[in-house]
Protein backbone atom coordinates (compact mmCIF):
# COMPACT_ATOMS: atom_id res chain seq x y z
CA UNK A 1 0.00 0.00 0.00
CA UNK A 2 0.92 3.68 -0.85
CA UNK A 3 -0.92 5.27 2.32
CA UNK A 4 -1.94 8.50 1.98
CA UNK A 5 -0.03 10.17 -0.65
CA UNK A 6 -0.17 13.95 -1.66
CA UNK A 7 0.74 16.32 -4.59
CA UNK A 8 2.40 18.80 -5.04
CA UNK A 9 5.11 18.30 -2.68
CA UNK A 10 5.55 22.09 -3.28
CA UNK A 11 3.62 25.39 -4.46
CA UNK A 12 3.96 28.64 -5.12
CA UNK A 13 0.83 30.63 -6.27
CA UNK A 14 -0.09 34.80 -6.44
CA UNK A 15 -2.94 35.93 -5.07
CA UNK A 16 -5.93 35.71 -6.59
CA UNK A 17 -5.01 31.96 -8.25
CA UNK A 18 -6.78 29.25 -7.31
CA UNK A 19 -5.00 25.65 -6.67
CA UNK A 20 -6.38 22.37 -6.11
CA UNK A 21 -4.27 20.24 -3.62
CA UNK A 22 -4.65 16.43 -3.78
CA UNK A 23 -5.02 13.42 -1.80
CA UNK A 24 -5.30 9.95 -2.10
CA UNK A 25 -5.08 6.64 -0.04
CA UNK A 26 -5.23 3.38 -0.98
CA UNK A 27 -6.20 1.58 2.36
CA UNK A 28 -10.04 1.61 2.17
CA UNK A 29 -10.50 4.17 4.54
CA UNK A 30 -13.51 6.04 4.98
CA UNK A 31 -12.74 8.98 7.22
CA UNK A 32 -10.70 12.07 5.67
CA UNK A 33 -9.40 15.48 6.35
CA UNK A 34 -7.67 18.24 5.78
CA UNK A 35 -4.81 20.17 8.33
CA UNK A 36 -2.98 23.30 7.70
CA UNK A 37 0.04 23.57 9.88
CA UNK A 38 1.54 27.14 10.74
CA UNK A 39 4.85 27.85 13.07
CA UNK A 40 3.77 28.10 16.76
CA UNK A 41 0.27 26.47 15.99
CA UNK A 42 0.00 23.06 15.56
CA UNK A 43 -2.39 21.31 13.24
CA UNK A 44 -6.23 22.99 12.61
CA UNK A 45 -7.95 20.95 10.68
CA UNK A 46 -10.16 22.82 7.84
CA UNK A 47 -12.62 20.00 6.11
CA UNK A 48 -13.15 16.58 6.88
CA UNK A 49 -15.49 13.87 5.56
CA UNK A 50 -16.45 10.94 6.93
CA UNK A 51 -17.76 9.06 3.81
CA UNK A 52 -17.83 9.35 -0.24
CA UNK A 53 -20.35 12.30 -0.85
CA UNK A 54 -20.17 13.40 3.13
CA UNK A 55 -17.49 15.94 4.35
CA UNK A 56 -18.54 19.13 7.11
CA UNK A 57 -16.01 21.97 8.09
CA UNK A 58 -13.59 21.79 10.64
CA UNK A 59 -11.52 24.58 12.83
CA UNK A 60 -10.82 27.01 9.73
CA UNK A 61 -12.64 25.93 6.74
CA UNK A 62 -12.72 29.81 5.19
CA UNK A 63 -11.10 30.20 1.75
CA UNK A 64 -11.29 25.92 1.31
CA UNK A 65 -13.65 24.12 -0.39
CA UNK A 66 -13.77 20.27 -0.44
CA UNK A 67 -15.56 17.63 -2.61
CA UNK A 68 -15.33 13.50 -1.64
CA UNK A 69 -16.90 11.69 -4.72
CA UNK A 70 -14.90 8.54 -4.19
CA UNK A 71 -13.64 6.61 -1.03
CA UNK A 72 -10.02 7.52 -2.31
CA UNK A 73 -9.31 10.89 -3.09
CA UNK A 74 -10.41 13.69 -1.54
CA UNK A 75 -8.65 17.23 -2.89
CA UNK A 76 -8.93 20.98 -1.08
CA UNK A 77 -9.44 23.72 -3.38
CA UNK A 78 -8.23 27.38 -2.24
CA UNK A 79 -10.47 29.30 -5.05
CA UNK A 80 -8.74 32.39 -4.77
CA UNK A 81 -5.32 32.29 -2.80
CA UNK A 82 -4.58 34.67 -0.14
CA UNK A 83 -0.86 35.01 1.92
CA UNK A 84 -2.96 33.97 4.71
CA UNK A 85 -2.47 30.74 3.33
CA UNK A 86 1.04 30.09 3.15
CA UNK A 87 1.41 26.93 5.46
CA UNK A 88 2.04 23.51 5.47
CA UNK A 89 -1.20 21.30 4.47
CA UNK A 90 -1.96 17.71 5.59
CA UNK A 91 -4.21 15.13 4.45
CA UNK A 92 -5.16 12.26 7.02
CA UNK A 93 -7.38 8.89 6.97
CA UNK A 94 -8.47 6.92 9.04
CA UNK A 95 -11.19 3.43 9.07
CA UNK A 96 -13.08 5.32 11.49
CA UNK A 97 -13.03 8.44 13.08
CA UNK A 98 -10.20 9.83 14.80
CA UNK A 99 -11.21 9.14 18.02
CA UNK A 100 -11.05 5.32 17.84
CA UNK A 101 -8.61 4.77 14.91
CA UNK A 102 -4.99 5.85 14.11
CA UNK A 103 -4.92 8.83 11.82
CA UNK A 104 -1.70 8.10 8.66
CA UNK A 105 -1.21 11.26 7.85
CA UNK A 106 0.32 12.13 4.23
CA UNK A 107 4.33 13.64 3.56
CA UNK A 108 2.55 17.05 3.36
CA UNK A 109 2.38 19.96 0.66
CA UNK A 110 3.96 23.20 1.29
CA UNK A 111 2.67 26.15 -0.37
CA UNK A 112 3.67 29.28 -0.42
CA UNK A 113 1.14 32.49 -1.67
CA UNK A 114 2.80 36.15 -2.96
CA UNK B 1 -12.43 26.87 24.82
CA UNK B 2 -10.20 23.91 23.82
CA UNK B 3 -6.67 24.86 23.85
CA UNK B 4 -3.67 22.29 24.37
CA UNK B 5 -0.25 23.66 25.45
CA UNK B 6 2.94 22.54 24.84
CA UNK B 7 6.36 23.64 25.81
CA UNK B 8 8.24 24.90 22.45
CA UNK B 9 11.25 23.19 23.15
CA UNK B 10 13.21 20.23 25.16
CA UNK B 11 17.00 19.86 25.17
CA UNK B 12 18.54 16.61 26.45
CA UNK B 13 21.84 14.61 26.37
CA UNK B 14 21.55 11.09 24.41
CA UNK B 15 20.86 8.33 26.96
CA UNK B 16 19.22 9.93 29.41
CA UNK B 17 15.61 10.36 29.62
CA UNK B 18 12.72 12.76 28.09
CA UNK B 19 9.61 14.38 29.49
CA UNK B 20 7.30 15.76 27.49
CA UNK B 21 4.40 17.87 29.10
CA UNK B 22 1.03 18.81 27.92
CA UNK B 23 -1.78 20.51 29.02
CA UNK B 24 -5.84 20.77 28.04
CA UNK B 25 -8.74 23.04 28.75
CA UNK B 26 -11.74 19.61 28.18
CA UNK B 27 -12.11 17.60 31.23
CA UNK B 28 -14.21 15.45 28.84
CA UNK B 29 -11.72 14.61 26.20
CA UNK B 30 -12.25 11.01 25.54
CA UNK B 31 -8.55 10.18 24.30
CA UNK B 32 -5.55 12.03 24.16
CA UNK B 33 -2.63 11.15 21.76
CA UNK B 34 1.23 11.96 21.39
CA UNK B 35 1.94 12.30 17.54
CA UNK B 36 5.53 12.38 16.53
CA UNK B 37 6.78 14.82 12.98
CA UNK B 38 10.53 14.38 11.60
CA UNK B 39 12.10 16.76 9.40
CA UNK B 40 10.37 16.79 6.57
CA UNK B 41 7.26 14.19 6.72
CA UNK B 42 3.70 13.68 8.24
CA UNK B 43 2.73 13.25 11.52
CA UNK B 44 3.32 9.34 12.98
CA UNK B 45 0.77 8.53 15.79
CA UNK B 46 3.22 6.78 18.65
CA UNK B 47 0.75 6.38 21.37
CA UNK B 48 -2.46 7.47 23.02
CA UNK B 49 -4.31 7.01 25.97
CA UNK B 50 -8.16 6.55 27.11
CA UNK B 51 -9.79 8.97 30.11
CA UNK B 52 -9.94 6.33 32.28
CA UNK B 53 -6.41 5.59 32.36
CA UNK B 54 -3.71 7.10 34.20
CA UNK B 55 -0.72 5.50 32.89
CA UNK B 56 0.32 3.42 29.47
CA UNK B 57 3.73 1.96 29.09
CA UNK B 58 4.90 0.92 25.25
CA UNK B 59 8.64 -0.51 25.38
CA UNK B 60 10.69 2.81 25.74
CA UNK B 61 7.41 5.42 25.88
CA UNK B 62 5.32 6.17 28.95
CA UNK B 63 2.73 8.52 29.06
CA UNK B 64 1.00 9.87 32.40
CA UNK B 65 -2.62 10.98 32.56
CA UNK B 66 -3.56 13.55 35.39
CA UNK B 67 -7.44 14.19 34.86
CA UNK B 68 -7.78 16.09 38.08
CA UNK B 69 -4.93 18.72 36.39
CA UNK B 70 -5.55 18.39 32.62
CA UNK B 71 -2.22 17.00 32.50
CA UNK B 72 -0.56 14.70 30.13
CA UNK B 73 2.94 13.53 29.64
CA UNK B 74 5.50 11.53 27.26
CA UNK B 75 8.46 9.57 29.06
CA UNK B 76 10.70 8.43 26.54
CA UNK B 77 13.64 6.53 28.46
CA UNK B 78 17.08 6.08 27.20
CA UNK B 79 16.69 8.76 24.38
CA UNK B 80 18.40 8.37 21.24
CA UNK B 81 19.35 10.65 18.40
CA UNK B 82 16.73 9.09 16.63
CA UNK B 83 14.06 10.56 18.85
CA UNK B 84 14.99 14.04 17.90
CA UNK B 85 11.54 15.69 16.45
CA UNK B 86 8.56 17.39 16.94
CA UNK B 87 6.27 15.66 19.42
CA UNK B 88 2.59 16.82 19.09
CA UNK B 89 0.05 16.32 21.87
CA UNK B 90 -3.26 16.16 20.91
CA UNK B 91 -6.96 15.47 22.52
CA UNK B 92 -10.75 14.80 20.83
CA UNK B 93 -13.03 17.17 23.00
CA UNK B 94 -15.92 16.25 24.16
CA UNK B 95 -18.95 16.50 21.16
CA UNK B 96 -15.68 16.75 18.94
CA UNK B 97 -15.80 13.17 17.17
CA UNK B 98 -13.62 13.43 13.98
CA UNK B 99 -11.71 16.61 15.33
CA UNK B 100 -8.50 15.99 16.80
CA UNK B 101 -7.25 19.15 18.67
CA UNK B 102 -3.37 19.57 18.34
CA UNK B 103 -0.81 21.45 20.68
CA UNK B 104 1.82 23.78 19.13
CA UNK B 105 4.22 21.06 19.26
CA UNK B 106 7.50 20.36 21.22
CA UNK B 107 10.86 20.27 20.07
CA UNK B 108 13.07 17.35 21.32
CA UNK B 109 16.89 18.10 20.43
CA UNK B 110 18.90 14.78 21.55
CA UNK B 111 22.61 15.66 21.37
CA UNK B 112 26.02 13.52 22.62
Amino acid sequence: NAGVTQTPKFQVLKTGQSMTLQCAQDMNHEYMSWYRQDPGMGLRLIHYSVGAGITDQGEVPNGYNVSRSTTEDFPLRLLSAAPSQTSVYFCASSRQGANQETQYFGPGTRLLVL
Amino acid sequence: GEDVEQSLFLSVREGDSSVINCTYTDSSSTYLYWYKQEPGAGLQLLTYIFSNMDMKQDQRLTVLLNKKDKHLSLRIADTQTGDSAIYFCAEIPSGGYNKLIFGAGTRLAVHP
